[in-house]
Formats: C-alpha cells, structure tokens, sequence
C-alpha cells in the first residue's frame, strides 16, 4: 500500500448505529487530518492530529469521536449521527503542520449515507 | 470572517486555454494552494505558491499576489482529462488550510 488508504469507501448507517472510519498513511508523515466534503461546499476540517495530539477541534460535534493510536493511523468514531452528516470524509497526512510544510496527502475517501 | 472565493463552475474548449481565478481574505497568509479533485476521487495536489508570482509547471501555472488577495489557475492545451473540480485554498496563521467550494471545470470536444 503507498500514499493514504482509507476504509471502508462507502457506508451506510441508521441514526442509532455506531460504525468507525479508518485512515491510513505510508508516507511517514507527522500530522494527519479529517476532513467533511458535502456538495458544493468548501472542505470542513474536522480534527488535526500532530505527532498523535490532537492539536484542533473545529467546533465538531460529540457524536464524531477521533483517534490517534499513532503517527500512521487515525479513525473517526461515528454514533447517533443524523441524515445531515452524511457526505464525503476525507482524510490527508502531511509532514509536519507549520508554515513550512508542503502539501497534504488525501485518501479516497469515505462516502457515508446516514439513513 | 475568513472567506475564499472561486467561480462555482466553468466551462472551456478542448485544446484551450482557462483561467480559473481564487480571491482570498484570511487572517494571516501562509501560502495558496491548488488541488485538483475528479468526481469520486480525492484531491490531489496542484500547485503552491507563497510569493508573488508566477510558478510554471507544465500545462498548468499558478499565479499570486498578495496585496490583492488574488490568484488564478491557468491551464493550457486543455484535454478531457482536465474535466474536474479545481480547489483553492490558503494556510491562515494558524497554518490550517481555509477551502474555497472549489470550481468544476467541464471541457467540450
């Protein structure tokens, strides 16, 4: 595997239902990120972990719960969503996430539908 | 507020050229990125540019200025291929990445 995998690439689930998203890069990168991408709206980041700290939480809500067991993995804890989450999650790696850092790596994505 | 803006769609001739424009007002300025995102894919990155100018790289350059907030995408000798969405986005002083809604180019035969 090269670059940022993402499991699984497509999900459904009911309001009621606790189901989890799995990011992983190969780059050796410090800092990895989750992202929301809902039609013709601007990517939302969710959650930025450095060196496996969270080091932003962008006002999400609880019912999205991140992890960061290392620099390489990074899942996102779903429960009790609701129709309006539903889009695509996008997660990205980069090297580090200061100033002098390049660009962010994507993974394909996860296409999620909350019935 | 922070608030990056990009035309919400385009559309140009094969073998063309296009310019796909990104105005910006954020706090602080840590660079401007292009990323390229075909439909069910994920973006892929483009281009960087940090000073003013432009950054050449194939069919595709990067234009910047700062004190205008401003930057484009110019993309030359158009092909099928290059039917996707185009993605602006600034690192603010925080160095998070602030997305513009993107702008979906579609090239006609």
């Amino acid at each position: 595997e090269t670059g940022v995998t993402q499991t699984p690439r497509h999900l459904v689930m009911g309001m009621t239902n606790k189901k989890s998203l799995k990011c992983e890069q190969h780059l050796g990168h410090n800092a990895m990120y989750w992202y929301k991408q809902s039609a013709k709206k601007p990517l939302e980041l969710m959650f930025v972990y450095s060196l496996e700290e969270r080091v932003e939480n962008n006002s999400v809500p609880s019912r999205f719960s991140p992890e960061c067991p290392n620099s390489s993995h990074l899942f996102l804890h779903l429960h009790t969503l609701q129709p309006e989450d539903s889009a695509l999650y996008l997660c990205a790696s980069s090297q580090d996430i200061g100033a002098e850092v390049g660009e962010q790596f994507f993974g394909p994505g996860t296409r999620l539908t909350v019935l | 507020g922070q608030n990056i803006d990009q035309p919400t769609e385009m559309t140009a001739t094969e073998g063309a050229i296009v310019q796909i424009n990104c105005t910006y007002q954020t706090s602080g300025f840590n660079g401007l990125f292009w990323y390229q995102q075909h439909a069910g894919e994920a973006p892929t990155f483009l281009s960087y540019n940090v000073l003013d100018g432009l950054e050449e790289k194939g069919r595709f350059s990067s234009f910047l200025s700062r004190s205008k907030g401003y930057s484009y995408l110019l993309l030359k000798e158009l092909q099928m291929k290059d039917s996707a969405s185009y993605l602006c986005a600034v690192k603010d002083s925080n160095y998070q990445l602030i997305w513009g809604a993107g702008t979906k180019l579609i090239i006609k035969p």
